[in-house]
């Protein structure tokens, strides 16, 4: 069975500092990969979207980033964090072909930028 | 584009009441639907989904029925529990640039009273 994996489950960054999360699917190969946002008191964000290894689509403009050097993990990063990078960080996975399915979602990183 | 629209939260609800989440949605073609349920401080379960008119996603007591006349997807159970108090969301699926993208609402958060 396909499980995917997410770290860590919480974080506590100064502002300014770099942020890497991971995140690793298993039981699948060639997933579309996500990441989403949730801020506090508001729905989901999508930050980034990968349909294979090295590409990699941004769809909120920010001082975020992402990548995928594998094709079962994806990356979100940040050179320097801000106070409004606070939130929960969500990675999820489809299968490319099966949009029926809808996604897998990993546990979630709670991000706090102090 | 396409989009999804859910009925603002909080709701809340003694144990045992009914319960009902609208969802309506604008999209081109036949997308399809979903409710995903977050427990407080976890990521998203897929709770239903229905993939064409007329279909009926349930589980777990809750149900929903793809209404293309009305494009509707709304959310019922028959009696809620306490256990039941989540953020409720419900999205579509499409597809674009080789990916499938769900587009979420902006979530309903169901507090279940004793």
């Amino acid at each position: 069975s396909q499980t995917i994996h997410q770290w860590p489950a919480t974080l506590v960054q100064p502002v300014g500092s770099p942020l890497s999360l991971e995140c690793t699917v298993e039981g699948t190969s060639n997933p579309n990969l996500y990441w989403y946002r949730q801020a506090a008191g508001r729905g989901l964000q999508l930050l980034f979207y990968s349909v294979g290894i090295g590409q990699i689509s941004s769809e909120v403009p920010q001082n975020l980033s992402a990548s995928r050097p594998q094709d079962r993990q994806f990356i979100l990063s940040s050179k320097k964090l801000l106070l409004s990078d606070s939130g929960f960080y969500l990675c999820a996975w489809s299968a490319g072909d099966r949009p029926n399915y809808g996604y897998t979602f990993g546990s979630g990183t709670r991000l706090t930028v102090v | 584009g396409d989009s999804v629209t859910q009925m603002e939260g909080p709701v809340t609800l003694s144990e045992e009441a009914f319960l009902t989440i609208n969802c309506t949605y604008t999209a081109t073609g036949y997308p399809s639907l979903f409710w995903y349920v977050q427990y407080p401080g976890e990521g998203l379960q897929l709770l239903l989904k229905a993939t064409k008119a007329d279909d009926k996603g349930s589980n777990k007591g809750f149900e929903a029925t793809y209404r293309k006349e009305t494009t509707s997807f709304h959310l019922e159970k028959g009696s809620v529990q306490v256990s039941d108090s989540a953020v409720y969301f419900c999205a579509l699926a499409y597809s674009g640039a080789g990916s499938y993208q769900l587009t979420f609402g902006k979530g309903t958060k169901l507090s279940v009273i004793p």
